[in-house]
């Protein structure tokens, strides 16, 4: 079945880095663009940015524009986001979420979560 | 870029219906919205997709027939029906904003559906 698999948790101090992997398996990897979305305790979703793993070429949101790099490794259908000089507001769960199937007319999948923890 | 805005939580009774709300802001009443829930301490899952003419596509895995969606000008209608237990979730509405190399996705700031 189709699945993103994402890294487990990290524990980050402030000003450090974190890179978080998600594994796609059950289709085409460089079919779809891959997108990364955080989500703070309590509130709502927050989109980051996408990756197009078959050209490799990334869109960022606004506010994260030269502290994120998105990347990915076609061989191992994995792709990977990395978040610079880490502040104690990036503490979130971390997501990839595939994009929509057009063809079925539906929603990709989400991973499980990498919650990112930034304390001193 | 629109604004999508939900109100912070709503409430239903075991086996009754429920109707949450996505806004667009003025300007993006032909914005499609997709309706995602997120159960306690997962990761957000696809509903479904929502036009002003209804349903886009199909429903997502798993998504009973008791979801069912609405649009009308601004607005962005998620309605459940005969309402269960594991119904109880936060539900965030999105949409796609731009297009080419430029276009990103937009996110409201999701209900949190109390099942009493």
């Amino acid at each position: 079945q189709v699945q993103l698999v994402q890294s487990g948790a990290e524990v980050k101090k402030p000003g450090a880095s974190v890179k978080v992997s998600c594994r796609a398996s059950g289709y085409t990897f460089t079919g779809y663009y891959m997108h990364w979305v955080r989500q703070a305790p309590g509130q709502g979703l927050e989109w980051m940015g996408w990756i197009n793993p078959n050209s490799g070429g990334t869109n960022y949101a606004q506010k994260f524009q030269g502290r994120v790099t998105m990347t990915r490794d076609t061989s191992i259908s994995t792709a990977y986001m990395e978040l610079s000089r880490l502040r104690s507001d990036d503490t979130a769960v971390y997501y990839c979420a595939r994009d929509r199937d057009i063809l079925a007319g539906r929603g990709g999948p989400w991973g499980q979560g990498t919650p990112v923890t930034v304390s001193s | 870029q629109p604004v999508l805005t939900q109100p912070p939580s709503a409430s239903a009774s075991l086996g009754a219906s429920v109707t949450l709300t996505c806004t667009l802001s003025s300007g993006y009443s032909n914005y499609k919205v997709d309706w995602y829930q997120q159960r306690p301490g997962k990761g957000p899952r696809f509903v479904m997709r929502v036009g002003t003419g209804g349903i886009v596509g199909s429903r997502g895995d798993g998504i009973p027939d008791r979801f069912s969606v609405l649009g009308s000008g601004l607005n962005r209608y998620l309605t459940i029906k005969n309402i269960q237990e594991e119904d109880e979730s936060d539900y965030h509405c999105g949409a796609d904003h731009g297009s080419g190399n430029n276009f990103s996705w937009v996110f409201g700031g999701g209900t949190k559906l109390t099942v009493l």
